[in-house]
């Protein structure tokens, strides 16, 4: 599976938009682009995933570039209670394949 | 949606003696399931990966003798820390997903603490 790159940390002032970057320069064709986030102590949530288009859902938009090697994940009202760990990850199709995770971004969420 | 229980949520126990963590798919058959470990500020590891009614497949460096995966239904799937040392203390996550087409549920993760 490709490897991700994401900021460590970013901050973000409560009710403004979230705009999280994920690098995957080296993503196949068949690759998916999946993020998920982790509240502390918590299992990992689901959020969105796509593959080439953009996707909205609920709970987030995700805007995937056109060469598909980086992506965003936009959250457009930040609420306090989205200060958590938000990773990236990339795998083969919607298969039973594992799910590595990398460092992911730390977003606060600040009042 | 699919949910995946995941028991105990916090365990204390002495070194030396063995830990059960189970996972249970509520409503959803899961046929494959994985287990990670997440020490204090470190993302997830992947540990190993079990298939119903199959041995794990365990990634480099996991010991496959220490960390027991036991799946033998496709709703539970269990992981037994033996001999457990205080550097086994992590938090321990399992994931379910029915399979190809379907995505990945976690459990809400144990607390192992190891004294």
């Amino acid at each position: 599976d490709a490897k991700t790159t994401q900021p460590p940390s970013m901050d973000c002032a409560e009710g403004r938009a979230a705009n999280l970057p994920c690098n995957h320069s080296t993503i196949s064709g068949n690759e998916y682009v999946y993020w998920y986030r982790q509240i502390h102590s918590q299992g990992p949530q689901y959020i969105i995933h796509g593959l080439k288009n953009n996707e909205t859902n609920e709970m987030a938009s995700l805007i995937i570039t056109e060469d598909r090697k980086s992506s965003t994940l936009i959250l457009p009202h930040a609420t306090l209670r989205d200060t958590a760990v938000y990773y990236c990850i990339v795998r083969v199709g919607l298969s039973g394949n594992q799910f590595y995770f990398g460092t992911g971004t730390s977003l606060t969420v600040i009042p | 949606g699919a949910v995946v229980s995941q028991h105990p949520s916090r365990v204390i126990c002495k070194s030396g003696t063995s830990v059960k963590i189970e996972c249970r798919s509520l409503d959803f058959q899961a046929t494959t399931m994985f287990w990670y470990r997440q020490f204090p500020k470190q993302s997830l590891m992947l540990m190993a990966t079990s298939n119903e009614g199959s041995k794990a497949t365990y990634e480099q460096g996991v010991e496959k003798d220490k960390f027991l995966i036991n799946h033998a239904s496709l709703t539970l799937s269990t992981l037994t820390v033996t001999s457990a040392h205080p550097e086994d203390s992590s938090f321990y996550i399992c994931s379910g997903t029915q399979g190809i087409g379907y995505g990945y549920t976690f459990g809400s993760g144990t607390r192992l603490t190891v004294v």
